[in-house]
């Protein structure tokens, strides 16, 4: 069964960080582009971040650029996304998610996600 | 910034066909997918690269991206098919992904 669990999540103060895993299984996930995807509570999808397979290409959100860095280890099948300066408008759920086209499918649709992790940010 | 217009909500009586529009500045020279999304799940991909229909999907669910609007097409709705349902594309000139605001699909 193709599957992506994240971990990572949780309560933390303005301005502090917190580092969110994804690992996936039952695909060959090397070959495949990952992204990060957020849902504010009660609001709908936003792209935070992606990497490419080889992670050649990299790109996020302006709402986040210069604050959350992504990166991966393909030896592990996992994904991660580093975020720091955290703010409130950072809550939400976050998925990390596949692109469905192997290797040059860095900006194509997205076909599996798993079933996310919560991030709040608040004093 | 690229933007992605959807109306916040749809209504349609079950067995009628509910269309889901998806608005941006020349569309159609883009490539659109949608996705579902039920309360309390993750997102499901319903329709990829304008009008593919991944494994698993009823061929109830149809998209079309011939220009502004890309539309995604339900037939013969179910109760079922109630959910939020997002347009997303690649936007080129920012080099960022894109989901339009989400539309409400309520089955009457």
């Amino acid at each position: 069964e193709v599957q992506l669990v994240e971990s990572g999540g949780g309560l933390v103060q303005p301005g502090g960080s917190l580092r969110l895993s994804c690992v996936a299984s039952g695909f060959s996930f090397d070959v495949y582009a990952i992204h990060w995807v957020r849902q504010a509570p009660g609001k709908g999808l936003e792209w935070v971040s992606g990497l490419s397979w080889n992670s050649d290409i990299i790109g996020f959100a302006d709402s986040v650029k210069g604050r959350f860095t992504i990166s991966r280890d393909n030896t592990r099948n996992s994904l991660y996304l580093q975020m720091t300066d955290l703010r409130p408008e950072d809550t939400a759920l976050y998925y990390c998610v596949k692109s469905a086209v192997a290797g040059s499918g860095y900006n194509d649709a997205f076909d599996v996600w798993g079933q996310g992790t919560m991030v709040s940010v608040a004093s | 910034s690229y933007v992605l217009t959807q109306p916040p909500s749809v209504s349609v009586a079950p067995g009628k066909t509910a269309t889901i529009t998806c608005g941006g500045n020349n569309i159609g020279s883009k490539t659109v997918h949608w996705s579902q999304q039920k309360p309390g799940q993750a997102p499901v991909l319903v329709i990829s690269h304008d009008s593919d229909r991944p494994t698993g999907i009823p061929d109830r669910f149809s998209g079309s991206n011939s220009g502004n609007p890309a539309t995604l097409t339900i037939t013969r709705v179910e109760a079922g098919d109630e959910a939020d349902y997002y347009c997303q594309v690649w936007d080129s000139s920012s080099r960022q992904m894109l989901f339009g605001g989400g539309t409400r699909l309520t089955v009457l």
